[in-house]
């Protein structure tokens, strides 16, 4: 079945450092991915998705590039602010309609000052 | 405005009591769905329903049920809850011609005693 691997943290930066967030997956087919982010005491919002090969998907300095040739669509920022604390999670839509996302277990990112 | 809502927010109830957990959306959607977040779990599906009077399992079915007998609402039956349905609870919708994204309620964290 379809799977996501993310690092699970804490992952604990200062300001304005560069901040890589692995994801990895394993599906059939052509999966479309997707980064949603948790704001502490929040529901989950859509950060960012890309739904074909090398499609790249960018939101708020967040990019992410979907690699079909290692099935990886890693989480990237040039400078991270205290505002970005929060859960990171990967997830990917394999299609069909009946399915429904398929997470991963969430990187817990701690900015501080 | 486009959103999910669910109630309550929060819930402390004890075991065997039966409870309901409420979602609606305003975007004509659908697909929706119930996730449970457990830490170091990720989200998992429960129950998700393609359309009115169409329902079906999850990952994760057992102990809830749900039903949609309108298209905006899909709640969440507990009917006898049990401390290890203690969770945060999301509900969610996509559209039928969604690349797979779905939209989230602000959750509902729900602890059995």
């Amino acid at each position: 079945g379809d799977s996501v691997t993310q690092m699970e943290g804490p992952v604990t930066l200062s300001e304005e450092a560069c901040l890589t967030i692995n994801c990895t997956y394993t599906a059939t087919g052509y999966p479309s991915l997707f980064w949603y982010v948790q704001y502490p005491g929040e529901g989950l919002q859509l950060l960012l998705k890309a739904t074909k090969a090398d499609d790249k998907g960018s939101n708020k300095g967040f990019e992410a590039t979907y690699r079909k040739e290692t099935t990886s669509f890693h989480l990237e920022k040039g400078s991270v602010q205290v505002s970005d604390s929060a859960v990171y999670f990967c997830a990917l839509y394999s299609g069909g309609g009946a399915d429904g996302l398929t997470f991963g277990k969430g990187t817990h990112l701690i900015i501080q000052p | 405005e486009a959103q999910v809502t669910q109630n309550p927010r929060y819930l402390i109830t004890v075991t065997g009591k039966k409870l309901t957990v409420t979602c609606s959306q305003n975007m004509n959607h659908e697909y929706m769905s119930w996730y449970r977040q457990d830490p170091g779990l990720g989200l998992r599906q429960i129950y998700y329903s393609m359309n009115v009077e169409v329902t079906d399992k999850g990952d994760v079915p057992e102990g809830y049920k749900v039903s949609r007998k309108e298209k905006r609402n899909f709640p969440l039956i507990l009917e006898s809850p049990s401390p290890n349905q203690t969770s945060l609870y999301f509900c969610a919708s996509s559209p039928p011609t969604s690349d797979g994204e779905q939209f989230f309620g602000p959750g509902t964290r729900l602890t059995v005693l």
